[in-house]
């Protein structure tokens, strides 16, 4: 079965400082990354994803994520991060051969200090 | 558009009694699938439906969860009895049809507590 690991549990980081957090998953197959994130007490919102095609996607608030497709990873970053990121953030990915589910990893939360 | 909603956002219920839970999904989304999260570990996949077909249910835990979508529109998921370990945090989300199904919208989740 295919598996998503996220490396950080916890990030604590300051205003301005830049953000990566790592996702590397375990299936070799086609598959669909997305990065989700829910801020607190909201619900869980997709903040980029990649399908196929340029392997540096870039989505809302600044953010990006490259897919490396030779190392199963597909890692966010945010340049200057605002406090207003401190939320939690979700890698997922879909396997194309397996349906619609996705597998996700195990969230990272992330606090910026202001 | 209106998101997809849950109902109810907190439920507390003791082990052995029974719990049903709502999803309304996106309008038009065809897709609609259940998640969990548990003690604060991965979100892990229930099932998906596709309009009021089951199309995949390989993660629903045991016969005590019953998902059901009559006529294609909102959801029930259904723990009878439920146990201590189903507490957590039931996510549900919707998909459109077609090409846009892989990009799922999620609700804000229903907190479960089983006492």
């Amino acid at each position: 079965a295919q598996s998503v690991s996220q490396h950080n549990h916890h990030v604590i980081l300051s205003e301005a400082a830049s953000l990566e957090l790592g996702c590397n998953y375990s299936y070799g197959g086609t598959v669909n990354l997305f990065w989700y994130v829910q801020y607190p007490g909201q619900h869980l919102q997709l903040l980029l994803k990649y399908f196929s095609g340029d392997p540096l996607v870039k989505g809302i608030k600044g953010f990006e994520a490259e897919f490396i497709k030779s190392k199963f990873s597909f890692n966010l970053r945010k340049p200057s991060v605002q406090w207003s990121d401190t939320a939690e953030y979700f890698c997922a990915v879909n396997v194309k051969a397996a349906g619609n589910k996705l597998t996700f990893g195990g969230g990272t939360r992330v606090l910026v200090k202001p | 558009e209106a998101g997809v909603t849950q109902f109810p956002s907190h439920s507390v219920i003791e082990k052995g009694q029974t719990v049903t839970l709502r999803c309304d999904p996106i309008s038009g989304h065809d897709n609609l699938y259940w998640y969990r999260r548990v003690m604060g570990k991965e979100i892990k996949f229930l099932l998906h439906f596709v309009k009021e077909s089951k199309q995949d249910e390989s993660g629903m835990p045991n016969n005590r969860f019953l998902a059901e979508r009559t006529g294609g529109t909102y959801s029930t998921l259904k723990v009878q009895p439920a146990e201590l370990e189903d507490s957590g945090v039931y996510f549900c989300a919707s998909s459109r049809p077609g090409q846009g199904a892989y990009e799922q919208y999620f609700g804000p989740g229903t907190r479960l507590t089983v006492t």
